[in-house]
């Protein structure tokens, strides 16, 4: 069984430029999440997609959009890029939307913005 | 949602039993208590979960308060590769939505 996985590792980009972040789920999950992680702080929730709807979005601006694709592969968006979204992306994949559902961590994005 | 506060770090020695502690003083009936870890340069991972009673799996186990304001994630036996950062999370039973809210954690640092 293939765990989460993300790409790519990692990536720079200048102000104002636009991102694109992919995501694949485990197998069999229906639920991806996504968290961004400034230096030395928790995990921030960005938005979770649930059979490729939003399903529940957290205090980002509009500029970071997602999809979900019909196999629960993920992208994240972001555009007009700034400074400080310089962080770990974390994809997480789950069996469903349930607060019950244990969410599977890929290893991350690394994204630095200059 | 419910706070949870923890020690931003704490040490222990390889093969010694570490306690990490986690307040959480607004805890609703129906929240359930997760623990996830971070080890360095990787994703987040799942540790166990409780609601009342204490749990026990193959990592740790979860010692949870009687009025369930505190609870106490259990390494048996701390080895190097513990070392990470600890997240404790209250995660309510019925509402649907699924997202995790971090704390800052415990980072744990583990001594040969």
């Amino acid at each position: 069984e293939t765990g989460v996985t993300q790409s790519p590792t990692h990536l720079i980009k200048t102000r104002g430029q636009q991102v694109t972040l992919r995501c694949s789920s485990q197998s069999g999950h229906n639920t991806v999440s996504w968290y961004q992680q400034a230096l030395g702080q928790g995990p921030q929730f960005i938005f979770q997609y649930y059979r490729e709807e939003e399903n529940g979005r957290g205090n980002f601006p509009p500029r970071f959009s997602g999809l979900q694709f019909p196999n629960y592969s993920s992208e994240l968006n972001v555009n007009a890029l700034e400074l400080d979204d310089s962080a770990l992306y974390l994809c997480a994949s789950s069996l469903g939307r349930q607060n019950t559902d244990t969410q599977y961590f890929g290893p991350g994005t690394r994204l630095t913005v200059l | 949602d419910a706070k949870t506060t923890q020690p931003n770090s704490m040490e222990s020695n390889e093969e010694e039993p570490v306690h990490l502690p986690c307040n959480h003083s607004t805890i609703s009936g129906t929240d359930y208590i997760h623990w996830y870890r971070q080890l360095p340069s990787q994703g987040p991972e799942y540790v166990i979960h409780g609601l009342t009673s204490n749990v026990n799996n193959r990592m740790a186990s979860l010692a949870i308060a009687e009025d369930r304001k505190s609870s106490t994630l259990i390494l048996h036996r701390a080895t190097l590769r513990d070392a990470a950062v600890y997240y404790c999370i209250l995660r309510a039973r019925y509402n649907q939505g699924g997202k995790l809210i971090f704390g800052q954690g415990t980072e744990l640092s583990v001594k040969p």
